[in-house]
This record gives C-alpha cells, structure tokens and sequence, in this order.
C-alpha cells in the first residue's frame, strides 16, 4: 500500500482558502486518492476521490498532477466548522482504508 | 437518508470481561468495516466483511472476533478485554460496486476497560 506523508498540522483563518498537500511518491496504477474529514469523537467523512487532474465537488477541489505522487486537497473559504483532521488515503477502490497520519486544519475567526 | 447505525454508543467493561459491539450498515450496502481508534490515535482498520464473509483482515486481536448475519449486520466480538482495549470503535458500511469506495462511517462505540 501506498505511504502517504501530509503535514501534521495547519492553521488558517475564515474566508480563505486552504490547499493540503499530501506526498504519496509509490502511488500504484490502480491506487485512488481519497480524502477523509473527521471532527473529534465522530466517524471519518469521505470528501472527494479521484485518480488523476482534477475532481470538483460541492465541498472541495482535488488536484492531481500527472505523475499522481501527490495531491492537493483545496477548501475555498473555510469556516469555524471546517476545524477538523483531514486524512489523505490512497489505495485500490475497494479496499480497506489504511489511515496515516492526518493534517490537524484549525481554522480561527 | 439512513445511516450507518451503531450500537451500543458507549460502553464500560471490566478487565477480562467481554463485550458485543453491533453495527447495522446502510440499506443494501454490501461491505461492512470495522475500525479501531485509541485515544489521539488514528483509526486502525480491524476487519470487513463482503456479502457476509470476511474479506479482509488486519490488525485484530486474537481475542476478538467478528461476523455478519443474513441481515448484513455484524457484531464485533471481544473477550479477554484488556486496558489497551478502550478506544473508539467505528464501523463503516459501502457498496462495493458503488463508483468510488465511500465508506459511510457510523457514530462510533466508545469503549471504556476499568
């Protein structure tokens, strides 16, 4: 399975944008990178997937360079309620998720 | 739109005891999860079960066990429990033809071992 390195804490303030970086340098031709929301004693939330350029959804961007060795997740203006870990995951589709260590994102007013 | 159900939420055992953890996935999803997650740990994946036959396996006690039923629900089985035991435990549902593996996380049962 793919190793992920992210960074293990960010802060931002409301209203701006935040991009997370995550480095996954032996990414696998059938691996997916797939992000993971989670606030305190609450279940992990699935954000976005994609395997290569660009996936856009109603939460968030994901952009993926060719060689796919890493991903950005983008949250465009973030608020008090995007404070959270965000994991970034890689693997096959189906499989179980093996979860690294997440980016701590502290958003302040 | 139901979700992942999980029960009981909170839980407090004895050493050496044994407890039943019980998830109830997502209608129709096929693939049941279960997660571990120690205190300002990150969730370790235990076991899943695919069309109710364990599919998968990873860092589980031997000392825990787990199934589902012809109703897609699944117990996490733990016996012999231990202090490290005490963790959050999450179970997870999805539909493994879906497009992308989304993993629908319930609640959680927080388990406490005195």
């Amino acid at each position: 399975l793919a190793k992920t390195t992210q960074p293990i804490s960010m802060d931002s303030y409301e209203g701006q944008e935040v991009n997370i970086t995550c480095s996954h340098n032996n990414i696998a031709t059938n691996d997916y990178i797939t992000w993971y929301q989670q606030f305190p004693s609450q279940g992990p939330r699935f954000i976005i997937q994609g395997y290569k350029t660009k996936v856009t959804n109603e939460v968030a961007s994901l952009f993926i360079p060719a060689d796919r060795k890493s991903s950005t997740l983008s949250l465009p203006r973030v608020s008090l309620s995007d404070t959270a870990v965000y994991y970034c995951l890689v693997g096959i589709n189906t499989d179980k998720l093996i979860f690294g260590t997440g980016t701590r994102l502290q958003v302040f007013p | 739109a139901a979700g992942v159900i999980q029960s009981p939420r909170h839980l407090i055992k004895e050493k050496r005891e044994t407890a039943t953890l019980k998830c109830y996935p997502i209608p129709r999803h096929d693939t049941v999860y279960w997660y571990q997650q120690g205190p300002g740990q990150d969730p370790q994946f235990l076991i899943s079960f695919y069309e109710k036959m364990q599919s998968d396996k990873g860092s589980i006690p031997d000392r825990f066990s787990a199934q589902q039923f012809s109703d897609y629900h699944s117990e996490l089985n733990m016996s012999s429990l231990e202090l490290g035991d005490s963790a959050l435990y999450f179970c997870a549902s999805s539909l493994l033809a879906g497009e992308a593996n989304e993993q629908f996380f319930g609640p959680g049962t927080r388990l406490t071992v005195l």
